[in-house]
């Protein structure tokens, strides 16, 4: 069973700062990630999503990389800005089997 | 374009009753999935339903139901409610399911908040 982990569980930064969000995920055989984020009381948005067979995927200011074999991936936010608040999700597909991490709680301060 | 509507946006129930959540998903998409977000769970898959079949499934008791129809539009349905329900429902439409593929990004209605009494 597919277990994946976010690490910090919450995390402040003052804003303009580069931050990395981590995802971990149990079973490498994964057929993509999907990094989304989520406003309070609201839906997901999707951000990126990384194939098995890539390596990174680049939006603006956010880059996410996949490293199947260590079973992780990263998100990367570049000049942080207030509007960046909203918790991040990672979510991995064993093929028909999605799993969510829990998410990190991101507080950009101005 | 419309996004992804969910209908009621807020509901209250009691124990063992059943309860009905609809999913309008963007024009054209044929692919609608639910999943249930709760506090101590956290975001969990129940079920994706593509041109009126029901593809692949959480791992969620029968009391968890859903259909869809003919114009994409899907329902689900808790039966005998009990506490442990209380959550925000989510359902995300894509063109063509298999959320996998980068031409099928998921988009997330706003959410049903239930509540279970």
């Amino acid at each position: 069973k597919q277990e994946v982990t976010q690490i910090p569980a919450a995390l402040s930064v003052p804003e303009g700062e580069n931050l990395v969000l981590n995802c971990s995920f149990t079973d490498s055989a994964i057929y993509n990630l999907q990094w989304f984020r989520q406003d309070p009381g609201k839906g997901l948005t999707s951000l990126l999503l990384i194939q098995s067979s890539q390596r990174e995927q680049t939006s603006g200011r956010l880059n996410a990389s996949l490293d199947k074999s260590s079973g992780r991936s990263t998100l990367y936010i570049a000049a942080s800005q207030p509007g960046d608040s909203a918790t991040y999700l990672c979510a991995v597909d064993n093929n028909n089997d999605m799993r969510f991490g829990a998410g990190t709680r991101l507080t950009v301060k101005p | 374009k419309a996004g992804v509507t969910q209908t009621p946006r807020y509901l209250i129930k009691t124990r063992g009753q059943q309860v009905t959540l609809s999913c309008s998903p963007i024009s054209g998409h044929r692919s609608v999935s639910w999943y249930q977000q709760t506090p101590g769970q956290g975001l969990q898959f129940l079920f994706e339903y593509f041109s009126e079949t029901q593809r692949n499934k959480g791992n969620f008791p029968g009391r968890f139901s859903g259909r869809q129809f003919s114009n994409s539009r899907s329902e689900m349905n808790v039966s005998t409610l009990e506490l442990g329900d209380s959550a925000l429902y989510l359902c995300a439409s894509s063109l063509t399911g298999r959320w996998s593929s980068g031409a099928n990004v998921l988009t997330f209605g706003a959410g049903s908040r239930l509540t279970v009494l």
